[in-house]
């Protein structure tokens, strides 16, 4: 079985400086999507950015970056000029390819909580 | 964007009653549901899986008969705790799965803080 590991409970940032956020995982799979979803406080799971994995170049999306390491099956998230409302749990997930009757589910990690000090 | 509403947001029931929660995907075909539950500041813990028509795939663990799923149109899903407990008091959360949408099709529903007092 997959598993998903983030091993920060916890991270705090100042405001406009950057943080990484780490994720590993486990998995025999050689194609699969991986995911970084966050949760403000008003629960509202928001998706932040995916990679597949066959994909050699690390995802973007506006402040938000990954690092994708297949080999080290890590895959870490880096916020930069961090705002206050990043403040939030983020979850990595992964999901495998083909189904092999998963439907297709999310697997995700515990969490780590951000907090983004002004 | 995709919408999937869950209702209720917050729910207190009395002990050996029962709860229903529902979850409507307004803009989207919901193919695939998944049900989630959310200790406090843990991770999601799949239940149970529904592809509409069809019954639901439990996790292992997850008693079928207290936790009722009922997926039967393609925007509507529900949770029904039965003969809930203390222990049942948790948050709930619906993810919809829209096919169309591909990798990105998984739309959250913004939970259910259920209290069984």
């Amino acid at each position: 079985a997959q598993t998903v590991t983030q091993s920060q409970p916890e991270m705090s940032v100042q405001e406009a400086e950057t943080v990484t956020l780490s994720c590993t995982y486990d998995t025999s799979e050689s194609d699969y999507y991986l995911f970084w979803y966050k949760q403000p406080p008003s629960r509202q799971m928001i998706l932040v950015i995916r990679q597949e994995a066959y994909k050699q170049q690390n995802a973007t999306e506006n402040r938000f970056s990954v690092n994708f390491q297949k080999a080290a099956k890590s895959f870490s998230l880096k916020i930069s000029d961090s705002q206050l409302g990043d403040a939030a749990m983020y979850f990595c997930a992964y999901r495998r390819s083909n189904s092999g009757g998963s439907n297709y589910k999310l697997t995700f990690g515990k969490g780590t909580l951000l907090t983004v000090n002004p | 964007g995709a919408v999937v509403s869950q209702h209720p947001s917050r729910v207190i029931c009395k002990s050996g009653t029962s709860v229903k929660i529902e979850c409507r995907s307004l803009d989207f075909q919901a193919t695939t549901m998944f049900w989630y539950r959310q200790f406090p500041k843990q991770s999601l813990m799949l239940m149970a899986t529904s592809n509409e028509g069809s019954k639901a795939t439990y996790e292992q663990g997850v008693e079928k008969d207290k936790f009722l799923i009922n997926h039967a149109s393609l925007t509507l899903s529900t949770l029904t705790v039965t003969s809930a407990h203390p222990e049942d008091s948790s948050f709930y959360i619906c993810s919809a799965r829209d096919w169309d949408r591909g990798i990105n099709g998984y739309t959250f529903g913004s939970g259910t803080r259920l209290t069984v007092v």
